[in-house]
């Protein structure tokens, strides 16, 4: 079964400090995988797209890795603000469908001031 | 900016009511969805529309429907809320990014529905 898995499910951090989001999929064969930042009552922003053969992407203080191999892929932010505090959501999605999604349930990340 | 604007924030309904829930975007794309979020889950998408019309079913349309009369506007039917549809309701527009040709969803700001 197709699945995304996000660890850990919620994260507090300190202003300024850097923290590592993980996300596991078991879905095949694999066409791509993004991270989205959801803003409380707010819709998903993009953040990045990795195809296979991409093994690391930055925007900005994010930066995403993707191991195609183990399935893995995370979301590093560095020297993290307050406007960081959101939940962040890993998508994969695979060959047979660029339509349908499979979409984590998302880290929840509060910056403390 | 590609705008995805839905028309209601909050609702609040009750049982057996017919609910309408519309979603209009401003930048020409030809793909549009509805997912509905709930705590602890990811999206659930519900029904996709790839052109004016023509529509597809998702994960979990039972209970829904919808219509794309024009290709700026996606609506979501409710035929008889019931209480197991509370949710989150996000509408999202794409168009293929450029170098992966993935699907680049654009959100709106969801409706939160809270049927009683």
């Amino acid at each position: 079964k197709n699945q995304v898995e996000q660890s850990p499910q919620s994260l507090i951090i300190l202003e300024g400090k850097n923290c590592t989001l993980q996300c596991n999929y078991t879905v095949s064969p694999f066409s791509n995988l993004r991270w989205y930042k959801q803003d409380t009552g707010r819709g998903p922003v993009s953040l990045t797209i990795m195809t296979f053969s991409e093994n690391t992407k930055s925007n900005g203080r994010y930066t995403a890795t993707l191991d195609a191999d183990t399935k893995q892929s995370s979301l590093h932010i560095t020297a993290s603000q307050l406007s960081d505090s959101a939940s962040y959501i890993c998508v994969v999605s695979g060959v047979e469908s660029n339509y349908q999604l499979i979409w984590g349930a998302g880290t929840k990340l509060i910056i403390k001031p | 900016d590609v705008k995805v604007t839905q028309s209601s924030r909050y609702l609040v309904k009750r049982t057996g009511e017919k609910v309408f829930l519309e979603c209009v975007q401003d930048m020409d794309h030809e793909n549009m969805f509805w997912y509905r979020q709930d705590p602890g889950l990811g999206l659930r998408l519900i029904y996709f529309s790839y052109d004016v019309k023509m529509k597809e079913k998702g994960d979990i349309p039972e209970g829904y429907s919808v219509s794309r009369e024009k290709k700026e506007r996606f609506s979501l039917i409710l035929e008889s809320a019931s209480t197991n549809q509370t949710s989150m309701y996000l509408c999202a527009s794409s168009l293929p990014d450029v170098r992966s040709g993935a699907n680049v969803l654009t959100f709106g700001a969801g409706s939160r529905l809270t049927v009683l």
